[in-house]
């Protein structure tokens, strides 16, 4: 099985309500990143977690990181419907000198207005 | 100050054609990664290259793939015979520092849909 495998594989909800994405890796990490991925475009980067941090902001983003667990969350509040788009987590390993990116499968979330 | 570029942005290829995919790093960045993208999947690492070196190129498949970054103009994947399922999306990642937290910093382009007929 992969690295980073995230839960649900999809999520339906409505704007206004918050948006939960979950995501496991299976080695020691220097880092977690969550990207996001509008249906057939590019990758933005969202947020960065150090793996010796369990929880970071950034706006309407909340993530956080379980090392213990070797799991993640990516938390979006007052989704709105720009949010639609698939989300992926990507780990670091650790001992790694650089920036290779191991991804999960990412979760699909559609915002209805 | 440009992001990281792509061309082309689609392609399409015959079986047993050649692909050549281009990725231009941002302005000052010398660290490529490139990552392919399969139907309803998530990004697989294919390599990562410095300047006229290839450093990881433990994602590549062993025949008919080949990637280089030359000292000067883009970073070039090169796919020779391709097949249906080399189907996929490619992209491209750099990155500024190999020292300090920035290393793991990378900026994605948009990507080259390759369509294997």
């Amino acid at each position: 099985s992969q690295q980073g495998e995230e839960d649900p594989q999809a999520l339906s909800i409505q704007e206004g309500e918050n948006a939960t994405m979950n995501c496991s890796y299976k080695t020691s990490i220097n880092n977690l990143q969550w990207y996001r991925q509008n249906s057939g475009r590019g990758l933005v980067h969202l947020i960065l977690i150090r793996s010796n941090e369990r929880e970071k902001h950034s706006g309407r983003l909340r993530v956080t990181l379980d090392t213990s667990k070797k799991s993640s969350s990516l938390l979006i509040t007052a989704s709105r419907a720009a949010d639609t788009a698939s989300y992926f987590c990507a780990s670091n390993a650790g001992g790694t000198s650089y920036g290779k990116l191991t991804f999960g499968q990412g979760t699909i979330l559609t915002v209805h207005p | 100050n440009a992001g990281v570029m792509q061309n082309p942005r689609h392609l399409v290829r015959r079986r047993g054609q050649e692909a050549r995919l281009r990725c231009s790093p941002m302005k000052g960045h010398s660290h490529v990664y490139w990552y392919r993208q399969l139907p309803e999947e998530g990004l697989k690492f294919m390599v990562y290259l410095q300047k006229e070196n290839i450093i990881d190129e433990s994602g590549m498949p062993k025949e008919r793939f080949s990637a280089e970054f030359p000292k000067e103009g883009p970073s070039i994947l090169r796919i020779q015979q391709v097949v249906r399922g080399d189907s996929a999306a490619y992209f491209c990642a750099s990155s500024l520092r190999t020292q300090g937290p920035s290393r793991y910093e990378q900026y994605f382009g948009p990507g080259t849909r390759l369509t294997v007929t």
